[in-house]
This record gives C-alpha cells, sequence and structure tokens, in this order.
C-alpha cells in the first residue's frame, strides 16, 4: 500500500494554457474522488468515480474540467483555457466500497498557479 | 445554512491542555463523519471517524457525535505543539444516510498548542 498519488506537484501555467493532473489510488480502492481547495477553505467536491464510471459531477465543475479513469485505475484532471481562479490545490482521494464505510484517504495534492 | 460548520476558530491552547473542536451539520440523515489534520501546504490526513451516536476514543483524541443535536465535536487530550494544525470536519453530502459518496467539509479550525 503506497498511498494516494498525484502528479506533479506543482503546476504553473499561464491563463488559457491547458493543464493535465494525474492521480493514482491505493490498489484495492476502487472509488476515486477530485476536490479542489483554496486557501482558508476546506476541499471542495469536483467529481468521483467508482471503477471507471463518473458517479456524479458537482456543479463547480465547469465544461472547462473533464475528469477520466478510462481502466478503473488511475485519473486524470484537465482543465482547459485556464483562468486566475482556476488556482488552488487539487486533491485526489480514494476509498474503498461503501462496505468499508468511505473512509477517503488523500493525495499530496497537486497545487495550480495560473498567472 | 452550510451543510457543515466548523467554529471558525482560530483556537490556541498551552501545551498538556484539551482542545475542543465543533462541528454542526444539516442533514439530519447523515450517519457518518471524519475529522481530518491537515499542516500548512499539505493534504488532509485522516484522524478520526464516526458512526454512531456517542464517543469514540483513540489515543489522545475523542470524537464525539449527538445525532440529535447534530453536532460532532473533536477532542484532544494533553495537546502537544506537533498537533497545531488546521483540523477538518466531514460529513457525507445529501446523504440520507445511504450514499457513502462525496464529502463536505467544513471550512477547518486552526489549532495552535503554545509550549
Amino acid at each position: 500500500d503506497t498511498g494516494v498519488s498525484q502528479d506533479p506537484r506543482h503546476k504553473i501555467t499561464k491563463r488559457g494554457q491547458n493543464v493535465t493532473f494525474r492521480c493514482d489510488p491505493i490498489s484495492e480502492h476502487n472509488r476515486l474522488y477530485w476536490y479542489r481547495q483554496t486557501l482558508g477553505q476546506g476541499p471542495e467536491f469536483l467529481t468521483y468515480f467508482q471503477n471507471e464510471a463518473q458517479l456524479e459531477k458537482s456543479r463547480l465543475l465547469s465544461d472547462r474540467f473533464s475528469a477520466e479513469r478510462p481502466k478503473g485505475s488511475f485519473s486524470t484532471l484537465e482543465i482547459q483555457r485556464t483562468e486566475q481562479g482556476d488556482s488552488a490545490m487539487y486533491l485526489c482521494a480514494s476509498s474503498r466500497d461503501y462496505l468499508a464505510k468511505n473512509i477517503q484517504y488523500f493525495g499530496a495534492g497537486t497545487r495550480l498557479s495560473v498567472l | 445554512q452550510k451543510e457543515v460548520e466548523q467554529n471558525s476558530g482560530p483556537l490556541s491552547v498551552p501545551e498538556g491542555a484539551i482542545a475542543s473542536l465543533n462541528c454542526t451539520y444539516s442533514d439530519r440523515g447523515s450517519q457518518s463523519f471524519f475529522w481530518y489534520r491537515q499542516y500548512s501546504g499539505k493534504s488532509p490526513e485522516l484522524i478520526m471517524s464516526i458512526y454512531s451516536n456517542g464517543d469514540k476514543e483513540d489515543g489522545r483524541f475523542t470524537a464525539q457525535l449527538n445525532k440529535a443535536s447534530q453536532y460532532v465535536s473533536l477532542l484532544i487530550r494533553d495537546s502537544q505543539p506537533s498537533d497545531s494544525a488546521t483540523y477538518l470536519c466531514a460529513g457525507p453530502t445529501n446523504a440520507g444516510g445511504t450514499s457513502y459518496g462525496k464529502l463536505t467539509f467544513g471550512q477547518g479550525t486552526i489549532l495552535t498548542v503554545h509550549p
């Protein structure tokens, strides 16, 4: 069990560019979540997957955001045409199915700065 | 009303004292709650989960859940400077007690333990 892994840890980009983040969950976890956190706030839910199925997306997730988990293992979160308001910490978490009470474990996060 | 709300703090306690952190929630059907600790610049780390009314103890930490009052608390006994962090309360969103999906986080309480 190596924990949830996120890459990159930091990303600096210019406004209007596209960025993609990767998350590798804990190996036996079939649920994967994306959250966004800004300074002084708790994480806000963006979307989650059970295996390869994307089960829910937040209203916060504009059309510029897309997430995939093609083989039910790692996931990618892409932001197109980044805006300064996208600057935040993007957190990935994973959990086993509901029988394990959905305890979510977080990765180290990807800090995005949009200039 | 926010779905999960924490007293904003910050909270400062002397080393060795009991730190008390509080959280209220709006969904009466919610049945599981989590406390995460987050050091500055790091990702949230799970420290306690609680599913039943009453107290749950783990070392120096005690979580308390009162479903009638829709109230969750975390007590930290014998507080240490290393406990200085932001503490996040989280519960299921619109769960009705049956969903084990996304979490809603409070805004966090900053705890400082001074020597």
